[in-house]
């Protein structure tokens, strides 16, 4: 596809559930980032990836939170035994290379609603 | 630990005014500085990057560079309705990498 894919749209997970979330970046893309965005904030950091190493993973909030994106391309954000305070949206993205000026774009985002 | 300021409004401005959106950073250092225009709902996307001190202007929109005060602002002319959205001000993370630490933002609404 023509922009970032991400699936699913919306998520209602009870809490303690696992749940995934995929992401499918622009094809060729090197850089692929995982955001949390609550209601009113900005995006903020999880993780990234340059191809399929996960290079920074500062962000994630606790071990529960888990990325993948083993063949460099689609990439995979897990939670497990989710708790309210995860409900959130998770954002996508990627750009085609690696330094400040490649422009990064953003998926539509995972709304995650913990219950 | 690096900081991005915004206002988070809402600022409303009457249609066809001019909508100034201000934005301070902490890291002395950073070289890059980004704005994002995010409607409701939808994911952000990039509107404005500037590197240098001093005014770009790119249409109806203005981003203007001070690093001695530290400050990036916005300015968006001939305000239309259609330009009502959250407009986050992001600086890299790490000098020279790509990751972006972003504001709050700042919800603009314009008023037909």
């Amino acid at each position: 596809g023509a922009g970032v894919s991400q699936s699913p749209r919306y998520k209602v997970a009870k809490r303690g559930q696992d749940v995934a979330l995929r992401c499918d970046p622009i094809s060729g893309h090197v850089s692929l980032f995982w955001y949390q965005q609550a209601l009113g904030q900005g995006p903020e950091f999880l993780t990234y990836f340059q191809n399929e190493a996960q290079l920074d993973k500062s962000g994630l909030p606790s071990d529960r939170f888990f990325a993948e994106r083993p063949e460099g391309s689609v990439s995979t954000l897990k939670i497990q035994r989710t708790q309210q305070e995860d409900s959130a949206v998770y954002l996508c993205a990627s750009s085609l290379g690696t330094g400040s000026g490649n422009t990064i774009y953003f998926g539509e985002g995972s709304w995650l609603t913990v219950v | 630990q690096k900081e991005v300021e915004q206002n988070s409004g809402p600022l409303s401005v009457p249609e066809g005014a001019i909508a100034s959106l201000n934005c301070t950073y902490s890291d002395r250092g950073s070289q890059s500085f980004f704005w994002y225009r995010q409607y409701s709902g939808k994911s952000p996307e990039l509107i404005m990057s500037i590197y240098s001190n001093g005014d770009k202007e790119d249409g109806r929109f203005t981003a203007q560079l001070n690093k001695a005060s530290q400050y990036v602002s916005l300015l968006i002319r001939d305000s239309q309705p259609s330009d009502s959205a959250t407009y986050l001000c992001a600086v890299p993370a790490q000098t020279g990498a790509n990751n972006l630490f972003f504001g709050t933002g700042t919800r603009l609404t314009v008023i037909p």
